[in-house]
This record gives C-alpha cells, structure tokens and sequence, in this order.
C-alpha cells in the first residue's frame, strides 16, 4: 500500500464545474504539500499545508491532521487547469531530516 | 533571479552510454535533491545533497547511479551504462539552508530516453 493515496487518478470535467481531487496519507506528518505538473513540463508548488485551509485565487486547499486527509479544490474550472496534481507529504525520518513522499498524481482534463 | 536551472531538457541515450543530468539551483540555495518520476508512477527521492556533501542517497540505485554537488558549478546526476528502465523524467529540486525540503523550488526536469 502506498503511503500516499491520490483519488481519483483521472478526472474530466466541464470548464466550470468544481473540482475535488483528495489525498489519504499513512504516515505521520509535518506538512502537506500539492503541486502542479503540466505535460512535458515542470513541477509548480501550489500549496503547503500543516493545518486548515488556504486559498489562492480559484484553488482551496484543505487538510484535517486527525483523519489524514486532505482536498484540493479547483472553482470555476478552466481548460488551463488541465494537468496533474499531486500530493506530497513531508515527514521527518530517524535521522532528523524531513522527507518527501508523493502519490501517484490525479490527471485533470478539463474540456472547454 | 533565475528559478532552479536543469540541462538538458530532453536527453537520448542508447544502452550502454552514460547520462550527465545537471542542476543549477536558485540564487542562494545550498540544497538540492534529485527526484525520479517513471512513466506511470510518482515522482520518488532519489538523493539529497549539500556543497561538497551527501546527506542521504537512500533512494539511489545501488548501482551505476551517483550525484555530486560541488564547490563551484552545478550539481550533475551521472548514470553510467543506461539501460531501458532508466529512462524517466529526472526533477531537481533546491532549497535555502533555513527552510530544507519544505522550502524547496523545482526545476522544469530533464527526460531521459533509452534507445
């Protein structure tokens, strides 16, 4: 079983419609991070999270430490949101360093 | 300031070559790891590296991998005598000292095919 589960692992939509993508973790965390990767391209952070919600623009991020879970939501979908989100969790290892561990990445394909 | 700088973009490789894969980070960062992303499957940790210094190489292949991260210059990924499997999409990632891997800013990625 992976330590970072990502649901579903493709989703298309209709520009418009509200997105969810959600993120299940095994592992004890310090933070939570969602990132963006285009095809053929590079990797932008989105968000880091340890606790709450935050918002950027049409993107909101939550995450609820005592079930190990976190949503990303997409408002008001765009076809330039096409794209793989993926989640990454960062825990500390015996050593004292953190780590990053990622799932598996959701494809968004939003049609116009 | 420049974001964390990766070259080349795309590298072709026939079995048996060796690969360079060079990471410039951004402008004051003394951290860089290296992630491999296999089609189809999540980016995994590969190395983390400090100047001069490896700090962990946990999810280094054993074999015929091995990163450096000098003084002076970028830091390179070598992989010597490729073969099929290796061929993936390479991300680098760098941070300043104060934040670590949280804090850290990735690169556009280098793809390496295998012929």
């Amino acid at each position: 079983k992976n330590e970072v589960e990502q649901s579903p692992q493709n989703l298309t939509a209709q520009e418009g419609e509200f997105i969810t993508i959600n993120c299940s973790y095994s592992v004890g965390i310090s933070a939570l991070h969602w990132l963006q990767q285009h095809p053929g391209g590079g990797i932008v952070s989105l968000f880091m999270l340890s606790s709450g919600k935050k918002k950027h623009g049409r993107l909101i991020a939550t995450i609820n430490i005592q079930e190990k879970h976190s949503s990303l939501h997409i408002t008001a979908s765009h076809p330039r949101d096409s794209a793989v989100y993926i989640c990454a969790v960062y825990y500390l290892t015996q050593g004292g360093s953190e780590k990053l561990v990622f799932g598996k990445g959701t494809k968004l394909t939003v049609n116009p | 300031n420049a974001g964390v700088m990766q070259n080349p973009r795309h590298l072709v490789r026939r079995r048996g070559q060796e690969a360079r894969l060079r990471c410039s980070p951004m402008k004051g960062h003394s951290h860089v790891y290296w992630y491999r992303q296999l089609p189809e499957e999540g980016l995994k940790f590969m190395v983390y590296l400090q100047k001069e210094n490896i700090i962990d190489e946990s999810g280094m292949p054993k074999e015929r991998f091995s990163a450096e991260f000098p003084k002076e210059g970028p830091s390179i990924l070598r992989i010597q005598q490729v073969v099929r499997g290796d061929s993936a999409a390479y991300f680098c990632a760098s941070s300043p000292l104060r934040t670590g891997a949280r804090g850290a800013f990735f690169g556009q990625g280098t793809r390496l095919t295998v012929v």
